[in-house]
């Protein structure tokens, strides 16, 4: 089973750049999420998505864009990388159906330089 | 909104031992579930427990169990015989009707078992 599958597990970014971090999973799941952990804050919610075509604002979307065109796929776009979302990220799914835990992915750790 | 509150930054226990890890949470939902993530430090999150609201028996998993009381909004992990392979970081998460999928967590406790 691979579950929920994100990519890539290190990146290195210069401020300003841009990049998508990869999440894709296999289990049917229609709430997919994206969260980002800091030192002493645990895991925040970035944003997410209910359903494939609908997406919506967590409590730190500033910088991120998502969009959700199949059930499985729900990429992660930084715009213009900034120091500030150095971090570690993690993409999570689950169902409203059956058992009620969120699925992570491994996690990406994030460093703009 | 929801909060969840996890008052110990960090937790030792001698190995063998059993370890309360305290979380109390607010939430104005109804109805709502908790749970606890294991993050080692390779940094993936494992779950651990679940307990909805409306369970009338606390929650157990092996040697996790989940002392839920409902009027003082708290849901304490207890590991039971605690092993040098509990060492990790701990976190309480809640989700409710309102919120639908999206969690709240914690801040995370720290436990480091002691041979």
């Amino acid at each position: 089973n691979a579950g929920v599958t994100q990519t890539p597990k290190f990146q290195v970014l210069k401020t300003g750049q841009s990049m998508t971090l990869q999440c894709a999973q296999d289990m049917n799941h229609e709430y997919m999420s994206w969260y980002r952990q800091d030192p002493g804050m645990g895991l925040r919610l970035i944003h997410y998505s209910v359903g494939a075509g609908i997406t919506d604002q967590g409590e730190v979307p500033n910088g991120y864009n998502v969009s959700r065109s199949t059930t499985e796929d729900f990429p992660l776009r930084l715009l213009s990388a900034a120091p500030s979302q150095t971090s570690v990220y993690f993409c999570a799914s689950s169902s409203y159906r059956g058992q009620p835990k969120a699925f992570f992915g491994q996690g990406t750790r994030l460093t703009v330089v | 909104a929801q909060k969840i509150t996890q008052t110990q930054p960090g937790m030792f226990v001698q190995e063998k031992e059993a370890v309360t890890l305290d979380c109390t949470y607010d939430t104005s939902d109804q109805s709502y579930g908790l749970f606890w993530y294991k993050q080692p430090s390779s940094g993936e999150m494992i779950f651990l427990i679940y307990q909805g609201s409306y369970d009338e028996q606390n929650a157990t998993e092996g040697r996790y169990s989940l002392n839920f009381q409902k009027a003082r909004k708290s849901a304490n992990l207890v590991i039971s015989a605690s092993q040098l392979g509990d060492s990790a970081m701990y976190f309480c998460a809640m989700r409710g009707e309102t919120s639908g999928s999206r969690l709240t967590f914690g801040e995370g406790t720290q436990l480091t078992v002691n041979p």
